[in-house]
């Protein structure tokens, strides 16, 4: 079962303004987030990361949200650009063990 | 290139044959992990190992496949008696441990499998 769901496989965005990518989750023992981005042909790369001790985490353009009562977290590019059209995957970790659940991933169009 | 390097980049085989494939991780990490990607789905994790030692293994990984660390430096993945079903990306992942919690994976390009 998907463990960690992203309802939008793709999103539009005009250039300059903000993405908004959506992650739920299932299991209340996940810890970590993380959100990973992929190119076609590349392997997926690592973006932006939050405990679950913490409701948002910074870094640059990005900023990731974290709502443990909804199970419920989000991905905030500002400004979108171009070069973040990719694909975008929302990884969370369990408290033991080491395996990444990944969701599906959105597809992140962003045009001039 | 001090990357995650995994060899060859695409595979075709037919069905019933054996396939590897190698990753060679970023040389200080001592962690190792096999993804398998499949189209319209997120990474699925298949196994773990952390320098030579195979901690961790998904139900995903039936009998067919054996993954191998040896000396805990690159890791070869062996699917034998391929089916139609293991077409997939493999992706191999690498990071440096000991703390688990905050762990950043460092994921190769993959090697894309297709059995016909």
């Amino acid at each position: 079962d998907q463990q960690v769901k992203q309802n939008s496989p793709s999103l539009s965005v005009q250039e300059g303004r903000i993405s908004i990518l959506n992650c739920d989750y299932t299991n209340s023992m996940f810890d970590y987030f993380l959100w990973y981005k992929k190119y076609p042909a590349e392997g997926p790369t690592f973006l932006i990361s939050i405990s679950s001790i913490k409701d948002k985490n910074e870094d640059g353009r990005f900023t990731v949200f974290l709502n443990k009562s909804a199970k419920h977290l989000s991905l905030h590019i500002v400004p979108s650009q171009p070069g973040d059209s990719a694909v975008y995957f929302c990884a969370a970790r369990p408290n033991s063990g080491y395996a990444l659940n990944f969701g599906k991933g959105t597809s992140l169009l962003v045009t001039p | 290139d001090t990357g995650v390097s995994q060899d060859p980049r695409h595979k075709i085989t037919k069905r019933g044959q054996n396939v590897t494939f190698r990753c060679d991780p970023i040389s200080e990490h001592n962690r190792l992990y096999w993804y398998r990607q499949t189209l319209g789905q997120g990474p699925e994790f298949l196994t773990y190992f952390q320098n030579e030692a195979q901690l961790e293994k998904s139900r995903l990984l039936s009998d067919r496949f054996s993954a191998e660390r040896p000396k805990g430096s690159f890791s070869t993945l062996e699917i034998q008696r391929t089916e139609q079903g293991d077409s997939a990306m493999y992706l191999c992942a690498s990071s440096l441990g000991p703390g688990r919690r905050t762990e950043k994976l460092f994921f190769g390009s993959g090697t894309q499998l297709s059995v016909l």
